[in-house]
């Protein structure tokens, strides 16, 4: 069972939608981060949340502590927010990341 | 500001071949991790560091060594390549502790895809 578990694994949506993508965690975290990887591109990070909710432009993420599970929310989506979203913890110590296996976001004009 | 910058992007070797990814940080980061991504799972940890002249292993470590000489740099070996470990390898680094605090933010690499046929 892998310790942090995302849904769904694929998603496509029309051009304007609103998009949640959902991820939950099983082992103690001390940061969530959302990751943004483009088709054949890199990984860029797009958040780091450890209590509470982030807003960066079209994109707010969430989470809860108690519940252990954190959303990424796209307003208004875009074409260009086709991409996969992968969600990862990072335990108190810091040298180490579980990973989720990621969501696959294709939004169509 | 390069952030992570990893070489090569592409590489296709035969079995048995050697070779090493090279991965470049200018963000003065403590903590740098070498991943693979493969199909349908997310990304694993193969090996980390937190500090130069420091290595540990991750996950996934067999087939796979590493060196921090140098702060800004983490390089990750192969010795004897197999068609097991044609992945896509990223890099990744992140200031690790500041004092009392933690700052994990991570910065990834471009990644390597790399092929053993």
């Amino acid at each position: 069972k892998n310790e942090v578990e995302q849904s769904p694994q694929n998603l496509t949506a029309q051009e304007g939608e609103f998009i949640t993508i959902n991820c939950s965690y099983s082992v103690g975290i001390s940061a969530l981060h959302w990751l943004q990887q483009h088709p054949g591109g890199g990984i860029v990070s797009l958040f780091m949340l450890s209590s509470g909710k982030k807003k960066h432009g079209r994109l707010i993420a969430t989470i809860n502590i108690q519940e252990k599970h954190s959303s990424l929310h796209i307003t208004a989506s875009h074409p260009r927010d086709s991409a996969v979203y992968i969600c990862a913890g990072t335990l108190n110590t810091g040298n180490q990341f579980y990973f989720g296996t990621g969501t696959s976001l294709t939004v169509i004009p | 500001n390069a952030g992570v910058t990893q070489t090569p992007k592409f590489r296709v070797l035969k079995t048995g071949q050697s070779m090493t990814l090279l991965c470049a940080q200018d963000m003065n980061h403590e903590y740098m991790y070498w991943y693979r991504q493969d199909p349908g799972m997310g990304l694993r940890l193969i090996h980390y560091s937190v500090g130069e002249g420091t290595t540990a292993k991750g996950e996934v470590p067999d087939g796979y060594n590493v060196s921090r000489l140098k702060k800004q740099n983490f390089l990750l070996g192969l010795e004897s390549a197999a068609p097991s470990q044609t992945s896509v390898y990223f890099c990744a680094s992140s200031y690790g502790n500041q004092g009392l605090r933690w700052n994990t933010e991570a910065f990834f690499g471009q990644g390597t895809r790399l092929t053993v046929v």
